[in-house]
């Protein structure tokens, strides 16, 4: 079982192009999360999914889009990449609802934007 | 919003000793506060989590306390060796509303051997 898988594991981007971050899971929990770590600070959401079909949006969701057109996969789109958007990004994935809140992280991928 | 502070930023200890590690939320009504470690170049893992019909919760080395009133729940190594030397982050949600995380800053242990 590989649990959580993202791609690429890095990429560096020049300003204004377009970028899709790729997340996949094999657990087969209902609800799966974006998260961009910066340094020195947490964890802060982008945008979610509760359910395939559905997205909400988080803590810091402008300038990124998602998608969630089944239970499996979650990509995370810059549609214009700025260089604010340098950062580590982390997927992650629950059970949704249900009694066990655990969040599972993917190993992230490391956004350089030039 | 939610918002949680965690204290210290960094923290050293010899080998042996104890670490404690103090976060505080501002949502009453969040009841859900894990605690995750990060290893370099890794996603963050749960190692333990509390929720609030609980005041402490132990596993092994780890324990955590919560305090409902005052809004602050903390994170205790007990005889910590070299491989607890990680960032650890505290985080807090309200499961009933979604299960969306709010995480503390982050603190880095360092465990001197």
């Amino acid at each position: 079982i590989a649990g959580i898988t993202q791609a690429p594991t890095s990429q560096i981007l020049a300003a204004g192009r377009r970028m899709t971050l790729r997340c996949t899971q094999d657990m087969r929990h209902n609800a799966m999360y974006w998260y961009r770590q910066d340094l020195g600070l947490g964890l802060r959401l982008i945008h979610y999914s509760n359910t395939a079909g559905t997205t909400g949006k988080g803590e810091v969701p402008d300038g990124y889009s998602v998608s969630r057109a089944n239970t499996d996969d979650f990509p995370l789109t810059l549609a214009s990449a700025v260089p604010s958007q340098t950062s580590v990004y982390f997927c992650a994935s629950s059970e949704f609802p249900s009694v066990a809140y655990e969040q599972f992280f993917g190993p992230g991928t490391r956004l350089t934007v030039l | 919003g939610e918002n949680v502070e965690q204290h210290p930023s960094t923290l050293s200890v010899q080998e042996g000793d104890s670490a404690v590690i103090k976060c505080t939320y501002s949502d009453s009504a969040s009841n859900y506060f894990p605690w995750y470690k990060q290893e370099l170049g890794k996603g963050p893992q749960l190692i333990i989590d509390i929720r609030s019909n609980v005041g402490e919760k132990k596993d092994q080395r780890i324990a955590v306390t919560l305090n409902k009133t005052a809004k602050h729940f903390s994170l205790h190594i007990t005889e910590t060796q070299p491989e607890d030397s990680a960032v650890y982050f505290c985080a807090a949600s309200n499961a009933n509303a979604g299960n969306m995380l709010t995480f503390g800053g982050g603190t880095r242990l360092m465990v001197k051997p």
